[in-house]
């Protein structure tokens, strides 16, 4: 089945300055992979997603970069406000057979004043 | 997007009891998962509930602890039975929109439980 990595488990920056979360994934049919981001006691929420068949995706402030072929894709956030604080999560899916979406653990994003 | 009806929000409960939830979609869904998150974790996939046939459970996850019903294309539920102090955690049901290409995974609000 599908393994998902997620690193790191913690982020501290600045208000300002840019946050990068990379993922690897271990199966090579996976072709969908989104983003989700989850403030305290609160339902993840789908920020941004990729497919397999783009390497880039941008939406304003977030970009997803995706090597298919090193099976790992990042989330970059720039110019970082408090708001963006919370808990992200990168996940796989594979669209074709409808396996499950496996998540990665989590990495906690702090963004301090 | 589909919108998500997950109740109850929250429940406190009593070791030995049982916790069912429900979850409602705006719209005709083939697919529906339950997961769950327990505290300061990631999110586990206990089962996929498909419309007309039985729920098709994760490792670790089995059918008399977890039943789930899917009587149609936009409710589901998903029972906790003899809760245990380790079973609390949120659980959130979620839908898959394969329509197209509009392949997108939403979440209900989820349900916090807590086992005394």
């Amino acid at each position: 089945g599908e393994n998902v990595e997620q690193h790191p488990s913690t982020l501290s920056v600045q208000e300002g300055d840019s946050a990068v979360i990379k993922c690897t994934y271990s199966d090579s049919a996976s072709n969908y992979f989104p983003w989700y981001k989850q403030e305290l006691g609160k339902r993840p929420q789908l920020i941004i997603d990729i497919r397999s068949n783009v390497g880039e995706k941008k939406d304003q402030r977030i970009a997803v970069t995706l090597n298919k072929t090193a099976k790992h894709f990042s989330l970059h956030i720039t110019e970082t406000q408090p708001e963006d604080s919370a808990v992200y999560f990168c996940a796989a899916y594979d669209t074709g057979t409808a396996s499950k979406l496996t998540f990665g653990t989590g990495t906690r994003l702090q963004v301090t004043l | 997007s589909a919108v998500i009806s997950q109740k109850p929000s929250r429940d406190i409960c009593q070791r030995g009891t049982s916790l069912t939830i429900q979850c409602q979609v705006d719209s005709q869904v083939t697919m529906m998962f339950w997961y769950r998150q327990q505290p300061g974790q990631s999110l586990t996939l206990i089962a996929t509930a498909n419309q007309g046939s039985e729920a098709t459970y994760e490792s670790g996850f089995v059918i008399d602890k977890f039943p789930i019903s899917r009587p149609n294309l936009t409710f589901s539920t998903l029972t906790v039975s003899n809760l245990s102090p380790e079973d609390s955690s949120i659980y959130l049901c979620s839908v898959e929109n394969r329509g197209g290409t509009n392949e997108k995974l939403f979440f209900g609000s989820g349900t916090q439980l807590s086992v005394l």
